[in-house]
């Protein structure tokens, strides 16, 4: 069965330092693993994704994710924080195996202090 | 590339009406698209999967004659909130399934206020 946690609901950083948000999966088949961001009353914005490739996967905004199968982690990193970064973060598993079935986390807030 | 697009973008009505809302997928085309539901702070949840030309598939507790879908071309799909309800406030986020992989393509959401 899939699953989806993301352990962290919000993560607070200072402008300029690095940015952890934390993402543990489940899946019964090779998933797809994917980041959004959401900004306050915006759509989601694909940020990047995992399919099978190199597992280390480099996303737009700076932001880059790893996959770790051994882990079943899919965890999102950036640099060095900005305000603009300040949204709501998904972790997503898609499994296209059997029917696509997407699972969504719960999401992570994550706030950029001056 | 992959835009989506949702109209409107907010909408406020009055109790017992009915809103449609409007999907675009505006430079590809898609046969499967999703209808997702977003409370506040809280994570998506998926109301619907559609084919093109298929009557689509509901999640369980998703009410398929209040919440009506037409996906009448590859590139255009529609959802219908009848007799909206204050409890049917919402984010409604549609979402196109394109790509190899395939990945969503999500529009820039609804928000919908019933009075």
């Amino acid at each position: 069965a899939q699953s989806v946690t993301q352990l962290d609901s919000h993560v607070s950083v200072s402008e300029g330092t690095p940015v952890l948000l934390r993402c543990n999966y489940s899946s019964s088949y090779s998933p797809s693993l994917f980041w959004y961001v959401q900004h306050p009353n915006k759509g989601l914005q694909l940020l990047l994704k995992y399919t099978s490739a190199a597992t280390l996967v480099k996303g737009i905004n700076g932001f880059e994710a790893e996959f770790k199968k051994s882990e079943t982690s899919f965890h999102l990193t950036k640099p060095s924080a900005h305000m603009s970064d300040a949204a709501e973060y998904f972790c997503v598993v898609s499994e296209s195996t059997g029917g696509f079935k997407t699972i969504f986390g719960a999401g992570t807030r994550l706030f950029v202090k001056a | 590339g992959a835009v989506v697009s949702q109209h409107p973008s907010r909408v406020i009505c009055k109790s017992g009406t009915s809103v449609k809302i409007e999907c675009r997928s505006l430079d590809f085309q898609a046969t499967t698209m999703f209808w997702y539901r977003q409370f506040p702070k809280q994570s998506l949840m998926l109301m619907a999967t559609s084919n093109e030309g298929s009557k689509a598939t509901y999640e369980q507790g998703v009410e398929k004659d209040k919440f009506l879908i037409n996906h009448a071309s590859l590139t255009l799909s529609t959802l219908t909130v009848t007799s909206a309800h204050p409890e049917d406030s919402s984010f409604y986020i549609c979402s196109w399934r394109a790509g190899v992989p395939e990945t969503q393509y999500f529009g820039p959401g609804t928000r919908l206020l019933v009075l």
